[in-house]
């Protein structure tokens, strides 16, 4: 079955400490998406990417950092400099053009500790 | 950066009866997008409409959409307990290379 994963479902990060969120997917999408959404909140852009090797900054960059070596793979990692980094994030794919919809993963929840 | 606004922010029904939201936005668009978010799931794409159309249907939904107020409705008929979710509009605006979201509208449907 075609989709895509995001892991882990939950995450607890210590406070000083960098952590990455996987995405990865197998729908030969070409662009792929990070968002971040607060409790009772709309979907904030963090990062996007439409092809392999390079990525744009979203609304809210700041504090993340994103990579794309593969076709399948969007990893995003929360650093320590993101001072409130406590929320649920989506990664999204589509398949390159805005005349799709995005399908999106189920999300991983970070808490800090 | 938001682009559209949904109304209300909250609707509680009977299930059976119908439910409607709405979607304001403030460009021009290509197409616009409706997209559900059972509680801490990711979200579904459920319908796209594109900018020279003014009405869809698929099963229970209806989406239309009035470019000359800029809004959209998304009108779910005969609810069941399933429909409970939030909904999400996102509207593709020219001139961009991505979609952007709503914050939503928290439906609660009520046995």
């Amino acid at each position: 079955d075609g989709g895509i994963t995001q892991s882990p479902k939950y995450l607890f990060r210590k406070e000083g400490q960098n952590v990455t969120l996987s995405c990865e997917q197998n729908l030969n999408h070409d662009a792929m998406y990070w968002y971040r959404q607060d409790p009772g909140q709309g979907l904030r852009l963090i990062y996007y990417s439409q092809i392999v090797n390079d990525f744009q900054k979203g609304d809210i960059a700041e504090g993340y950092s994103v990579s794309r070596e593969k076709k399948e793979s969007f990893p995003l990692t929360v650093t320590s400099a993101q001072k409130n980094p406590t929320a649920f994030y989506l990664c999204a794919s589509s398949m390159g053009t805005t005349f799709y919809g995005y399908t999106f993963g189920s999300g991983t929840r970070l808490t800090v500790v | 950066s938001q682009q559209g606004e949904e109304d209300p922010q909250a609707l509680s029904i009977q299930e059976g009866e119908n439910a409607t939201m709405n979607c304001s936005y403030k460009t021009s668009i290509n197409n616009l997008q409706w997209y559900r978010q059972n509680s801490g799931r990711g979200l579904v794409h459920l319908i796209l409409i594109r900018s020279n159309e003014r009405e869809k249907h698929s099963g229970r939904l209806r989406v239309t959409l009035d470019t000359s107020k800029k809004s959209s409705s998304l009108l779910i008929t005969a609810s069941r307990a399933a429909d409970t979710a939030s909904y999400f509009c996102a509207t593709d605006p020219n001139r961009d290379d991505k979609i952007i979201f709503g914050k939503g509208t928290r439906l609660h449907i009520l046995p």
